[in-house]
């Protein structure tokens, strides 16, 4: 079983809809971040979280939500998703802060907002 | 602005030849700079990191360069091979903050 594991891999929704996309680890890390990839703009962080109940915003978190409801498992939420943010997201870990630097990657989850 | 930048969308290289993907910072704060590879369907792995206060880090076919004064870093995959071939991103990071990525670069390394 992989490491960090996201579900669902591929999502097509249409736009207004609330979606959900969910991060579980076996890492046992403390550190679980949401990133999107966009073609030409590389890995944007949007949301990160250094433990349960700290929640903190990246440089692109508009439009999102997170929960951190135990420390293997973060979700992303989309309220009412348009279509750009249709994105390739990833979710990752790290062990902190002496490990911070280097993140593990689940597959990533391509959404598609139409 | 985009803090770290890797100006190269893609490259292309002959297998056994040298493979040199740059990535260019404007935060002079930046203490340590990183690699990650990405293939197709798969997330980022790590590949190698260095230091702001080294000037060179190696392991194995992969080396990378900072030149702090050019606040530029490079790595060099010697000899590249056909598994080498997927996205380069390079990732910065200012001492207690997240990292800060480039758009990467895709390189092909042709057999």
């Amino acid at each position: 079983d992989a490491d960090v594991t996201q579900t669902p891999r591929n999502r097509i929704t249409k736009t207004g809809k609330r979606i959900m996309l969910e991060c579980s680890q076996t890492k046992g890390h403390d550190r679980m971040y949401w990133y999107r990839q966009d073609p030409g703009l590389g890995l944007r962080l949007i949301y990160y979280s250094f433990d349960v109940k700290d929640i903190n915003k990246g440089e692109i978190s508009d439009g999102y939500s997170v929960s951190r409801q135990a420390q293997a498992k973060f979700s992303l939420s989309l309220e009412s998703a348009i279509p750009n943010q249709t994105a390739l997201y990833f979710c990752a870990t790290s062990l902190g802060p002496s490990g911070a630097n280097v993140l593990t990657f689940g597959a990533g989850s391509r959404l598609t907002v139409l | 602005d985009q803090q770290v930048k890797q100006n190269s969308p893609s490259l292309s290289v002959q297998e056994g030849r040298i493979s040199i993907l740059n990535c260019d910072y404007t935060n002079s704060m930046f203490d340590y700079f990183l690699w990650y590879k990405k293939y197709p369907a798969e997330g980022p792995t790590f590949l190698i990191s260095i230091s702001s206060i080294k000037d060179k880090n190696e392991d194995g076919r992969f080396t990378v360069f900072l030149n702090k004064s050019a606040k530029h870093l490079s790595l060099h995959i010697v000899p590249s091979q056909p598994g080498d071939s997927a996205v380069y991103f390079c990732a910065a990071r200012e001492y207690g903050n997240k990292l800060v990525f480039g758009a990467g670069t895709i390189l092909r390394v042709k057999s």
